[in-house]
């Protein structure tokens, strides 16, 4: 059971422009949902994380958009720059005492110069 | 702090061998996490202990595979009787309280 669906696959911007990347969960006990990064040869790495008490969180060019309704968000990555080429994962799990992570399949993301 | 520590980094047996994989979390860290990355099926959660009691094997293959956390300092990740399908990067990971933080991974080649 998938229980976080990412997309797209792959996306390629110019630099300078904004990449989005999506994902959307099943589970309405998740309430924590981080983005992590993770370049070649790497492993993942925490990028950005929002709680639904809130339906937005920046952190530089970094925006997570959320909504919990329709049980999606959104990591947006404005002036993409061609160093933000990377494979991005969306996670999500319940928190708690218990918590793991569950991942959606990533988006590969290049920026082209 | 040299975050999550693991080895080896890498690792190629026979089929059929046994594989032992090693994990040193984020000393101070509660919670130790394994999880399974391949390209067809992305990051897959193994297993999870906290404060070295196993809290959940879900996603393990029941028959071959076992894990276990002897000590704060370190966790196992053993694979018997290696098939090809399990050829993938195994990466460990520890966190306190949500954040949780990798390790570089061992990539496992089953030939």
């Amino acid at each position: 059971q998938q229980q976080v669906r990412q997309s797209p696959q792959s996306l390629t911007v110019w630099e300078g422009e904004t990449a989005i990347l999506n994902c959307s969960y099943e589970d309405s006990t998740f309430d924590y949902f981080p983005w992590y990064h993770q370049f070649p040869g790497e492993s993942p790495a925490l990028l950005i994380a929002i709680r639904p008490v809130s339906n937005k969180k920046e952190d530089g060019r970094f925006t997570i958009f959320f909504n919990k309704r329709e049980k999606k968000f959104s990591l947006h990555i404005a002036d993409s720059q061609p160093g933000d080429s990377a494979t991005y994962f969306c996670a999500a799990d319940s928190g708690g005492s218990n918590a793991k992570l569950t991942f959606g399949k990533g988006t590969k993301l290049s920026v082209k110069s | 702090n040299a975050g999550v520590i693991q080895t080896p980094r890498h690792k190629v047996t026979g089929k059929g061998q046994e594989a032992t994989l090693w994990c040193e979390p984020i000393s101070g860290h509660s919670a130790v996490f394994w999880y399974r990355q391949t390209i067809v099926q992305g990051l897959e959660f193994l297993t999870y202990f906290r404060n070295q009691a196993p809290i959940d094997d879900s996603g393990m293959p029941k028959e071959r595979f076992s894990a276990q956390m002897p000590n704060q300092s370190h966790s196992t990740l053993k694979i018997q009787s290696t098939q090809p399908q399990d050829s993938a990067v195994y990466l460990c990971a520890s966190s306190f309280p949500s954040e949780v933080f990798f390790g570089k991974g061992t990539r496992l080649t089953v030939v």
